[in-house]
């Protein structure tokens, strides 16, 4: 069935390491969006993407890197990860046709 | 700056009963509004969406109203069952440059 889907779903790392958390799409949507959600905020955008090798800042864009190589495909990479970087992270694509917004199940990550 | 404001922050309701939630926003200029349903450890799920002339939308047990005048939206759930317990997020869209801007959550608790 066609969809969002985030790898992984749960991660645990140390302070210092890079992660990378994986999004795929199998719409062929144009945009796809990453954001982190935390207890006392709404869900806030880190970076967006209109088009493959097409990338833009979001609201907190500090201390992640995206990249577009293929349509399907949008990695979020934390170069050094950070305690303040502990949360869930979705990937989201919207419908081009009703913009209906898709959010993929999360990746839960945990920086010790 | 476009905000979002959601109340009650959580609600506890017993199972068959009605409930509201509200959804305040300052954003400009106005695109479309939309609710989201959140199960907890999965990610949001798109329950309706509403432009600016469209004033009541339904999904099932679920209505949703729009004020644009007075830049107020409410959820309204009918009959509550225990699936109905999660997290609804108000979400808002910028006109003109596919920003959303997202409310915190209303927690919903539905017990037997």
């Amino acid at each position: 069935d066609a969809g969002i889907t985030q790898s992984p779903r749960y991660k645990i790392t140390e302070t210092g390491r890079q992660v990378t958390l994986m999004c795929h799409q199998t719409w062929s949507h144009s945009y796809m969006f990453w954001y982190r959600q935390d207890l006392g905020h709404g869900l806030r955008l880190i970076y967006y993407s209109a088009a493959a090798d097409i990338t833009d800042k979001g609201e907190v864009p500090d201390g992640y890197v995206v990249s577009r190589s293929k349509t399907e495909n949008f990695p979020l990479t934390l170069e050094s990860a950070t305690r303040s970087q502990t949360s869930v992270y979705f990937c989201a694509s919207p419908d081009r046709d009703t913009g209906e917004l898709f959010f993929g199940e999360g990746s839960r990550l945990t920086v010790l | 700056k476009n905000q979002v404001e959601q109340s009650p922050q959580s609600l506890i309701i017993l199972e068959g009963k009605n409930c509201t939630l509200q959804c305040n926003y300052t954003v400009s200029p106005f695109s479309n509004l939309r609710w989201y349903k959140q199960d907890t450890g999965r990610g949001p799920v798109s329950l309706t969406i509403m432009t600016f002339s469209e004033n009541t939308k339904s999904n099932g047990r679920y209505t949703a109203t729009l004020d644009a005048d007075t830049k107020q939206s409410s959820l309204h759930i009918t009959a509550s069952q225990l699936s109905d317990s999660a997290s609804y997020i108000c979400v808002v869209s910028v006109y003109g440059n596919n920003r959303l801007a997202f409310g915190k959550g209303n927690q919903v608790v539905v017990i037997p």
